[in-house]
């Protein structure tokens, strides 16, 4: 069990374009979650999918923000025309079932730089 | 909405001193509470949680909380820090629903 792992780790892109973020969660956990959190804030929640249902979503995300978990596995979070507020550090966080479903273990974030 | 309140921002403190982080937050019903840690450079782990029964939790490093209901508080307590326990510590509560709510975060620097 190697963790939730984020690719990239770091992203610069200009305003406007657009940007893609993979996580892969541990290896049999059921649910996904997406978070963004800013410089001198905690995590705030965008969404959250079990298995490929996104079943909640923030209205922190707006209509630029899609995120998709195609097969219940992977997850990729896609900006569009990014703007600078969109500077953020994202993260992932996995989840298995039952109980121990709120225990959610987070990656090591992907940092945006919109510039 | 659910909100979680920190009320420590920054705190210095040096080695061997004891160590209490205010957590409050604000659901009237059930919760999970949690608390996450981040060192430098690491991304976030858990700490300890609370879900039901014993109020008192102990968690890794030596770490405990108390969940006080009627305070509607959860505050995270270290009788004899580390400079290895510098690192920013967030508070957190899952109520019926699949989220996490955090706090804004307190950190934490401990002087050797």
């Amino acid at each position: 069990d190697t963790g939730v792992s984020q690719d990239p780790r770091h992203k610069i892109t200009k305003r406007g374009q657009n940007v893609t973020f993979r996580c892969d969660p541990i290896s049999e956990h059921n649910r996904l979650y997406w978070y963004r959190q800013t410089l001198g804030q905690g995590p705030e929640f965008l969404t959250y999918f079990q298995n490929e249902a996104q079943l909640e979503k923030s209205r922190l995300l707006s209509d630029r923000f899609s995120a998709e978990r195609p097969k219940g596995s992977f997850s990729t979070l896609e900006i569009q025309r990014t703007e600078q507020g969109d500077s953020a550090m994202y993260l992932c966080a996995s989840s298995s079932a039952g109980q121990i479903a709120y225990e959610q273990y987070f990656g090591p974030g992907t940092r945006l730089t919109v510039t | 909405a659910q909100s979680v309140s920190q009320h420590n921002h920054h705190v210095i403190l040096s080695e061997a001193a004891s160590l209490e982080l205010g957590c409050n937050y604000s659901y009237g019903g059930t919760v999970n509470l949690f608390w996450y840690v981040q060192y430098p450079g690491q991304h976030l782990q858990l700490l300890l949680k609370y879900f039901s029964g014993d109020p008192l939790v102990k968690g890794i490093k030596g770490f405990e909380a108390e969940f006080i209901k009627s305070k509607f508080s959860f505050n995270l307590r270290k009788p004899s820090v580390q400079w290895s326990d510098t690192a920013e510590y967030f508070c957190a509560v899952n109520p019926p629903g699949n989220m996490l709510t955090f706090g804004g975060g307190t950190r934490l620097m401990v002087k050797p």
